[in-house]
C-alpha cells in the first residue's frame, strides 16, 4: 500500500493464526466505522463496516469489534492466509454536515508468513 | 461489470500544466469522492459529490476543481499543477455515502 513506511504499525503472523488489528478513533460523535484492505499498487478494498448502535459484526473470516467507551475499533481475521498480507485502514464518520466524509487512520501493515 | 475505473493510471506532468484525472463508475451510485494518498498523511478527501451538479469541498480542496455533469463521471482537474500535488489519487463511489468503493488509483508525478 501507499502508506508503507517506517512509522506504520506492523503485525506479523504465521499462516493459520488469528490476527487482530487495532484502531483508535478520536471523534466521539462518530457513528459509523469501516475497514479497508489495501494491497500494494491497488485501491482500498471494502472489508466490513459497523454502526455505533452495534458492538460486534461478523463477516466471512472477519469480525469487527467496537468499544465506544474507549473509542477503540478492532478487526479480527480468522485463520490468516498469505493473501491477507496488506495494509489495513480503519475509517470513521460522524453524521450531520460530516456525513460521508470518512476520516482514515494511518493504517497497519499485516504480514502473513507461510 | 467494470465497477469503478480511473484514467490514466500513471501520469507525469510539469509544474504549471493543467491535468485532468478521470473517474467512471457503472453502479449508478449517487455519491462520488476524490482522495489523495500520501506517505505520512493517509487518505485525505479532496472533493465529493452527492449527485450530478452537486459538489462540496473535502479536507484538502485547494488547487483542485471538480465537476459532475453525469452521474457516472467525476473528473478531477489540477488547474496549475504543483510538485506538492504529486500523489496517488483515488476515486470512490457509494450509494449510501458511507460504504465507499474505490477505484484502482492514478499515480501522478509533477516535475
Amino acid at each position: 500500500g501507499e502508506n508503507v513506511g517506517l512509522h506504520l504499525p506492523t503485525l506479523s503472523v504465521q499462516e493459520g493464526d488469528n490476527s487482530i488489528i487495532n484502531c483508535a478513533y478520536s471523534n466521539s460523535a462518530s457513528d459509523y466505522f469501516i475497514w479497508y484492505k489495501q494491497e500494494s499498487g491497488k485501491g482500498p478494498q471494502f472489508i466490513i463496516d459497523i454502526r455505533s448502535n452495534m458492538d460486534k459484526r461478523q463477516g466471512q473470516r472477519v469480525t469487527v469489534l467496537l468499544n465506544k467507551t474507549v473509542k477503540h475499533l478492532s478487526l479480527q481475521i480468522a485463520a490468516t492466509q498469505p493473501g491477507d498480507s496488506a495494509v489495513y485502514f480503519c475509517a470513521e464518520n460522524a453524521g450531520g454536515t460530516s456525513y460521508g466524509k470518512l476520516t482514515f487512520g494511518q493504517g497497519t501493515i499485516l504480514t502473513v508468513h507461510p | 461489470d467494470a465497477g469503478i475505473t480511473q484514467s490514466p493510471r500513471y501520469k507525469i506532468t510539469e509544474t504549471g500544466r493543467q491535468v485532468t484525472l478521470m473517474c467512471h463508475q457503472t453502479w449508478s451510485h449517487s455519491y462520488m469522492f476524490w482522495y489523495r494518498q500520501d506517505l505520512g498523511h493517509g487518505l485525505r478527501l479532496i472533493y465529493y459529490s452527492a449527485a450530478a451538479d452537486i459538489t462540496d469541498k473535502g479536507e484538502v480542496p485547494d488547487g483542485y476543481v471538480v465537476s459532475r455533469s453525469k452521474t457516472e463521471n467525476f473528473p478531477l482537474t489540477l488547474e496549475s499543477a504543483t510538485r506538492s500535488q504529486t500523489s496517488v489519487y483515488f476515486c470512490a463511489s457509494s450509494e449510501s455515502a458511507r460504504r465507499q468503493f474505490f477505484g484502482p488509483g492514478t499515480r501522478l508525478t509533477v516535475l
